[in-house]
C-alpha cells in the first residue's frame, strides 16, 4: 500500500530561521511527488511536482528536492506569510489518484 | 484556488438527511477528484471522474455515497442519510484531459456538519 508520512506534525520557526520539512514514501513505481501549501479554511493550493530522484525544484523561499525514499522542502530564511500547512502527495505509477501525508503545520513567528 | 469553484462552503445537516455537493471544475478541464479531510487526518481519495464516467471509485464508501459528473453542468458528490461521522471539509480537484502528470488544482472545498 502506497504511504507517505510527514514529520514534524507541527514546526515553530523565527523570522528568518531557515529549516527544512521531510516527506517520506513508499509506492510502487513512483509517478511524481507533489507538494501543497493549504491555509486554515482554504483548499490546496499547488507548489510543486517532482518526478526522479536528483530532481530539485525552487520557488521564492521554497526549494524542493526528491530521492528514492523522501522529500525535503527547504524553507530558506521564512517570513510570517510562509505559515501554513506543508501537504506532500504521491501518485503511483498506473493510478490517477494521490496519496497525501498528513502535513506539517509550519509557524512563523516575526 | 478561485479557479476550481466548490459549493455550497458549508453545509448543516441533521442526521438522516442528504447532502449534495457541487463542483465546477476549471475551464477547459475534464477531469474531476473528490477527497475528504478529516480533523487532524490527511486528504483521502474519493473518487476520479471524467464526463459522464467514474473511471476510479476505490475511496468512495459502498453505501450512501455517490457521485456523478454530467455532460452538463457542475460534478456533484451525492451522502445519502448523513451520519455524524461523515462531517469533514470535502475538496474537489481537477485537471486538464490529456495531460497524465499535470498537477491537480483543489477548490476551497465544502465543509459538512452533521448535527
Amino acid at each position: 500500500e502506497d504511504q507517505v508520512t510527514q514529520s514534524p506534525e507541527a514546526l515553530r520557526l523565527q523570522e528568518g530561521e531557515s529549516s527544512s520539512l521531510n516527506c517520506s514514501y513508499t509506492v510502487s513505481g513512483l509517478r511524481g511527488l507533489f507538494w501543497y501549501r493549504q491555509d486554515p479554511g482554504k483548499g490546496p493550493e499547488f507548489l510543486f511536482t517532482l518526478y526522479s530522484a536528483g530532481e530539485e525544484k525552487e520557488k521564492e523561499r521554497l526549494k524542493a528536492t526528491l530521492t528514492k525514499k523522501e522529500s525535503f522542502l527547504h524553507i530558506t530564511a521564512p517570513k510570517p506569510e510562509d505559515s501554513a500547512t506543508y501537504l506532500c502527495a504521491v501518485q503511483a505509477g498506473g493510478s490517477e489518484k494521490l496519496v497525501f501525508g498528513k502535513g506539517t503545520k509550519l509557524t512563523v513567528n516575526p | 484556488n478561485a479557479g476550481v469553484m466548490q459549493n455550497p462552503r458549508h453545509l448543516v445537516r441533521r442526521r438522516g438527511q442528504e447532502a449534495r455537493l457541487r463542483c465546477s471544475p476549471m475551464k477547459g478541464h475534464s477531469h474531476v477528484y473528490w477527497y475528504r479531510q478529516l480533523p487532524e487526518e490527511g486528504l483521502k481519495f474519493m473518487v476520479y471522474l471524467q464526463k459522464e464516467n467514474i473511471i476510479d471509485e476505490s475511496g468512495m464508501p459502498k453505501e450512501r455515497f455517490s457521485a456523478e459528473f454530467p455532460k452538463e453542468g457542475p460534478s456533484i458528490l451525492r451522502i445519502q442519510q448523513v451520519v455524524r461521522g461523515d462531517s469533514a471539509a470535502y475538496f474537489c480537484a481537477s485537471s486538464p484531459p490529456g495531460q497524465g502528470r499535470s498537477p491537480l488544482h483543489f477548490g476551497n472545498g465544502t465543509r459538512l456538519t452533521v448535527t
